[in-house]
């Protein structure tokens, strides 16, 4: 069955300095996409990085980067230059065979420090 | 603006008292789901639905029900809620069923059953 596993509950890091949040997945499926969302402390869930598994390039948006070792299945989030609005609990996802459907690790809580 | 929507945002009830979160989509989007959010396990999906009137179980569906005879709406229905229902609830949709295309999230329902 597929899983999400997200093995670090919390993380802090220095304001402007990188931070590596892990991410291990287990599919069978060879098509598969990985998501990662921030949710801050208000609630609301917002996209940050898709990472298609056919996709040879590790995906980047602006300060996040996805870096995807396809043999390893991880799809671990970098966030450089960490800012005090990252402060927030990061999720890993995967789809699941189409139909709307992600599974979600349990999450990352992130802080950053002045 | 795209977005989705819930209400309410905040609800507190009690055991038995059948209640319905709405959420509606702007976007057109043929496919929506329902996933809870409880500490250390990530979002988990209730419910999905492809199209209008075609909808179908996900991970945790005991205990809801949902409708989808318009196009843009979907609601969670809890005929008789209980309190390990307590919960954080996202509606959620997308355009594409393949998982390949960002699913955007409504604002969330904090559900309370006493």
């Amino acid at each position: 069955a597929q899983k999400i596993t997200q093995t670090q509950p919390g993380m802090f890091v220095q304001e402007k300095e990188a931070v590596t949040l892990d991410c291990t997945y287990d599919t069978s499926d060879q098509s598969y996409g990985l998501f990662w969302y921030k949710q801050p402390s208000s609630g609301e869930m917002i996209f940050l990085i898709y990472q298609g598994s056919y996709d040879e390039q590790n995906a980047t948006e602006g300060r996040y980067s996805l870096n995807f070792q396809k043999a390893r299945k991880s799809a671990n989030l970098v966030i450089s230059a960490s800012q005090l609005g990252d402060s927030a609990m990061y999720f890993c996802a995967m789809d699941n065979g189409g139909y709307n459907k992600l599974i979600f690790g349990a999450g990352t809580r992130l802080a950053v420090h002045p | 603006e795209a977005q989705v929507t819930q209400n309410p945002r905040y609800l507190i009830t009690v055991t038995g008292k059948k209640l319905t979160v709405t959420c509606s989509q702007n976007m057109n989007h043929e496919y929506m789901s329902w996933y809870r959010q409880d500490p250390g396990l990530g979002l988990r999906q209730i419910y999905y639905s492809m199209n209008v009137e075609v909808t179908d179980k996900g991970d945790v569906p005991e205990g809801y029900k949902v409708s989808r005879k318009e196009k843009r709406n979907f609601p969670l229905i809890l005929e008789s809620p209980s309190p390990n229902q307590t919960s954080l609830y996202f509606c959620a949709s997308s355009n594409d069923g393949t998982g390949y295309n960002e699913q955007f999230f409504g604002p969330g329902t904090r559900l309370t059953v006493l």
